[in-house]
């Protein structure tokens, strides 16, 4: 089956670095990932779609300078967050559809919990 | 807002007896699919329902569609302790994207 995976799967850096998730399709090509973010006992909130080749789409609310992302391949797109802060500190997922499938299926990777101290 | 609302947020059942936790939204879907988290782990998918589609299974799985009323609901019959985890409905807008915006999710509880 498809396989999506994230690294690294677990980060604490200090307040003001910035921090880079790698999100990796393993056996398909992705023009289209996707990034959310999960804070404690709530649902995942969808920040942004990143397409191969091409700026990133991000949700109202969601600051593109803060969280940069790049997909400079098919097969992989990093979100970067820029001067990480505790309230950055958070669950995040990326998934991505396979471009050559019917596109209505997402697989998604493990997630990375961050931790901005 | 696109998100879907989950109800109830939480429920605990005893093993054996079946959980049926709901979905509902706004605007019309292309399809709606159900997730299951583990605590503080990545999402599996359990199954897709399209728009067109009223009803479908998978194992212990029962989805229903109803478009008219717009909501959705997940049966788990039989529930084992296994099945304790997060259960989200994710909505499809369809679109170029086909983004999922996630719903407001059900803790489930299954006591041993």
């Amino acid at each position: 089956g498809a396989v999506v995976s994230q690294h690294p799967s677990r980060v604490i850096c200090k307040s003001g670095t910035s921090v880079k998730i790698e999100c990796r399709s393993l056996d398909f090509q992705a023009t289209t990932m996707f990034w959310y973010r999960q804070f404690p006992k709530q649902s995942l909130m969808l920040m942004a779609t990143s397409n191969e080749g091409s700026k990133a789409t991000y949700e109202q609310g969601v600051e593109k300078d803060k969280f940069l992302i790049n997909h400079a391949s098919l097969t992989l797109s990093t979100l970067t967050v820029t001067s990480a802060h505790p309230e950055d500190s958070s669950f995040y997922i990326c998934s991505a559809r396979d471009h050559l499938a019917a596109g209505e299926t997402q697989y998604f990777g493990p997630g990375t919990r961050l931790l901005v101290l | 807002s696109q998100q879907g609302e989950e109800d109830p947020q939480a429920l605990s059942i005893q093993e054996g007896e079946n959980a049926t936790m709901n979905c509902s939204y706004k605007t019309s879907i292309n399809n709606l699919q159900w997730y299951r988290q583990n605590s503080g782990r990545g999402l599996v998918h359990l199954i897709l329902i399209r728009s067109n589609e009223r009803e479908k299974h998978s194992g212990r799985l029962r989805v229903t569609l109803d478009t008219s009323k717009k909501s959705s609901s997940l049966l788990i019959t039989a529930s084992r302790a296994a099945d304790t985890a997060s259960y989200f409905c994710a909505l499809n807008y369809g679109g170029a994207t086909n983004k999922l915006i996630f719903g407001t999710g059900t803790l489930l509880a299954v006591q041993p």
